[in-house]
């Protein structure tokens, strides 16, 4: 059974690049039967998605944040790993790291990191 | 704004049935069989409910079903029961495009 977990810093200055680490158990993050992906949630609001990666590597983003946004895999560490640059107030949400067994769709969800974009 | 369309909000009494609405387009919902349903309870991450409009992934209820009728899918808890309470959101896939988008959920309140 898969088990994310998410870590980095809670607070971010704004014009800031955001670094979050998502390490993963039960499961080979190299493994062609996952999809991982990173969602973000507002205080108070819905679920935005942020972007993808595949085991092959390749990364799909929302074009909203394409322009700020990498998301790599560390296979060595079983972790996959999420950049977004030049943060504003508006990029302070909880954090989501998830993966899952078919693609579009995620089974198993980290707890949650909130950070929060501040000088 | 989401990308796809949800009522703010939806209700029922214990053992009623209730259906929740997604409504997107021909490029999204309409589209492709990649709909997906999530439940979240009030401090916890989201749960996978329904995957591919009408799969349940192992352990969750079969008085969760899923379908699609053109650019709108639907989620429908049957029985509900208290614990049912919580927000739902749906989302799917989008072509290579946007790729995958949300919507904006939907709160369920049983009565």
């Amino acid at each position: 059974q898969l088990q994310l977990q998410e870590s980095g810093p809670g607070l971010v200055k704004p014009s800031e690049t955001l670094s979050l680490t998502c390490t993963v158990s039960g499961g080979s993050i190299s493994s062609s039967s996952y999809y991982w992906g990173w969602i973000r949630q507002p205080p108070g609001k819905g679920l935005e998605w942020i972007g993808s990666i595949y085991y092959s590597g390749t990364t799909y983003y929302n074009p909203s944040l394409k322009t700020r946004v990498t998301i790599s895999v560390d296979a060595s560490r079983n972790q996959f790993s999420l950049k977004s640059s030049s943060v504003t107030a508006a990029d302070t949400a909880l954090y989501y790291c998830a993966g899952g067994e078919t693609a579009y769709s995620y089974g198993a969800w980290g707890q949650g990191t909130l950070v929060t974009v501040s000088s | 704004q989401s990308a796809l369309t949800q009522p703010p909000s939806a209700s029922g009494s214990p053992g009623q049935s209730v259906t929740i609405s997604c409504t997107g387009t021909s490029s999204d919902v309409g589209g492709y069989k990649y709909v997906s349903w999530y439940q979240q309870h009030p401090g916890k991450a989201p749960k996978l409910m329904i995957y591919e409009v009408i799969k349940r992934p192992s352990g969750v209820p079969d008085r969760f079903s899923g379908s699609k009728s053109g650019n709108t899918a639907s989620l429908t808890v049957s029985g509900l029961q208290a614990e049912d309470e919580a927000d739902y959101y749906c989302s799917s896939y989008a072509g290579s495009s946007n790729f995958e988008v949300f919507g904006g959920g939907t709160k369920l309140t049983v009565l």
